[in-house]
């Protein structure tokens, strides 16, 4: 089995400060981990994934994670928190060895809120 | 590069009528798609997955004669809900993800179901 737990509901940071927004899995094998955002009304887009390689994944704007397999973790980090960071974000994992259908676990979602 | 396109964005409709949202990846073979359901303030929740040619695969509790699937081509599916009830109301996201491995899915824009 495999699972997310995003242990924040809200993080607020406040402009031109970083943020980390946390994130922790738990699967059998290797993991595939992933970050989405979603804005109002939208659906997820795609921030970053790590499959394997290095432990600092970059992604889009500006964004970037880094997995730490002793502790289980994949925290979303940002140098410098815009107010248009402000949205929903989402780390997801799938088990390396879990077969063709690509399902992953989504955690609850940590909703950011960048302070002016 | 991998656009899902999903349609209508919004749907308001009476109770008891058939409802189908449509689910394109623009620029990618889908083998893949998944249905979710997001209530306010929650995550995603997986409705079914499907893949192209076969019967979908539904989550426990999930109602397959009342949400059907269907995933004609690697770039199409649609969720159909029929016979609507105003507890159907909800934001419907699909996402598609291609057949390699260790790739993300993409999600389209969601649709938001009001029914009366």
């Amino acid at each position: 089995a495999q699972s997310v737990a995003q242990p924040e509901d809200q993080v607020n940071v406040a402009e031109g400060n970083p943020l980390t927004v946390k994130c922790t899995y738990s699967v059998s094998g290797n993991p595939y981990l992933f970050w989405y955002v979603q804005y109002p009304n939208r659906g997820l887009q795609f921030l970053l994934k790590y499959i394997t390689g290095d432990n600092l994944v970059k992604g889009s704007y500006g964004f970037e994670a880094e997995f730490n397999k002793s502790q289980t973790s994949f925290h979303l980090k940002k140098p410098s928190a815009l107010v248009s960071d402000s949205a929903l974000y989402f780390c997801a994992v799938r088990d390396e060895g879990s077969g063709g259908y690509q399902k992953v676990t989504f955690g609850t979602g940590t909703k950011l809120q960048v302070i002016p | 590069g991998a656009v899902v396109s999903q349609h209508p964005s919004w749907v308001i409709c009476k109770s008891g009528t058939s409802v189908k949202i449509e689910c394109r990846s623009l620029d990618f073979q889908a083998t893949t798609m998944f249905w979710y359901r997001q209530f306010p303030k929650q995550s995603l929740m997986l409705m079914a997955t499907s893949n192209e040619g076969s019967k979908a695969t539904y989550e426990q509790g999930v109602e397959k004669d009342k949400f059907l699937i269907n995933h004609a081509s690697l770039t199409l599916s649609t969720l159909t809900v029929t016979s609507a009830h105003p507890e159907d109301s909800s934001f419907y996201i699909c996402s598609a993800s291609s057949d390699r491995d260790n790739q993300p899915q993409h999600f389209g824009d969601g649709t938001r179901l009001s029914i009366l």
